[in-house]
């Protein structure tokens, strides 16, 4: 069965330090696909990015970037010079190729506090 | 902006009662999803509907049950609510024309209170 962990239930740092937020997953699928999203104070759930699992490329986006590392099952998100609006919950999600578009599994969460 | 549409945003109702949440898809996608975020629970995964057929069934109460239309929006209904019905429920839906590892898109969410 597929599993996603975050170790991380709540991180805070101070504005402008980096920060990494680990993802652990566990499937027995070959291909797989893992995503990021964001869910800030107000609520929405916010897309941030798609992996698929023969894709180990690691991937930067502005202040992001993911590592993702199939020998470790690891889909790590760091966030470089963090600022204030990048608190927010992040959840790391698991969807599965099997026979279509299965549902994603969403880990815990993380909830990141970046102090002014 | 997601293109994912829910309402109602905010919801109060009392124990017993029965709601209904609507979700309208992003123009295209064929794939409708209903999850539930609780405090306890976190991001649970209801149940799937792809191109009005029942795809896929995760934790759903039997008193709760959707549908999706065959202009693609859906529907979630919850009878007999209880206090610990009282969730954030997201619609989100993906375009899943053949194509597997689809995006799945979030509307902002319908916030449940039952008193």
């Amino acid at each position: 069965a597929q599993k996603v962990t975050q170790a991380q239930t709540e991180i805070s740092v101070v504005e402008k330090e980096d920060v990494t937020l680990d993802c652990v997953y566990e499937t027995r699928d070959t291909t797989y696909y893992l995503f990021w999203y964001k869910q800030p104070p107000s609520g929405e759930l916010v897309f941030l990015i798609r992996r698929n699992s023969f894709d180990e490329q690691n991937e930067i986006s502005g202040r992001y970037s993911w590592n993702f590392q199939k020998s470790t099952s690891s889909f790590n998100f760091t966030i470089t010079a963090s600022q204030v609006v990048d608190s927010a919950v992040y959840f790391c999600a698991l969807s599965e190729a099997g026979s279509g578009n299965t549902p994603l599994v969403f880990g815990k969460g993380t909830r990141l506090s970046v102090i002014a | 902006d997601s293109g994912v549409t829910q309402t109602p945003k905010h919801l109060i109702t009392a124990t017993g009662q029965r709601v209904t949440l609507r979700c309208s898809p992003r123009s295209g996608d064929l794939s409708v999803y209903w999850y539930q975020q609780s405090l306890d629970q976190g991001l649970q995964f209801l149940i799937q509907y792809y191109n009005g057929e029942e795809r896929a069934k995760g934790n759903i109460l039997e008193r709760f049950s959707a549908q999706q239309f065959p202009d693609l929006h859906s529907e979630l209904n919850l009878s007999s609510l209880e206090l610990g019905d009282s969730a954030l429920y997201f619609c989100a839906s993906s375009v899943d024309r053949g194509l597997v590892g689809n995006t799945i898109y979030f509307g902002e969410g319908s916030w449940l209170t039952v008193v």
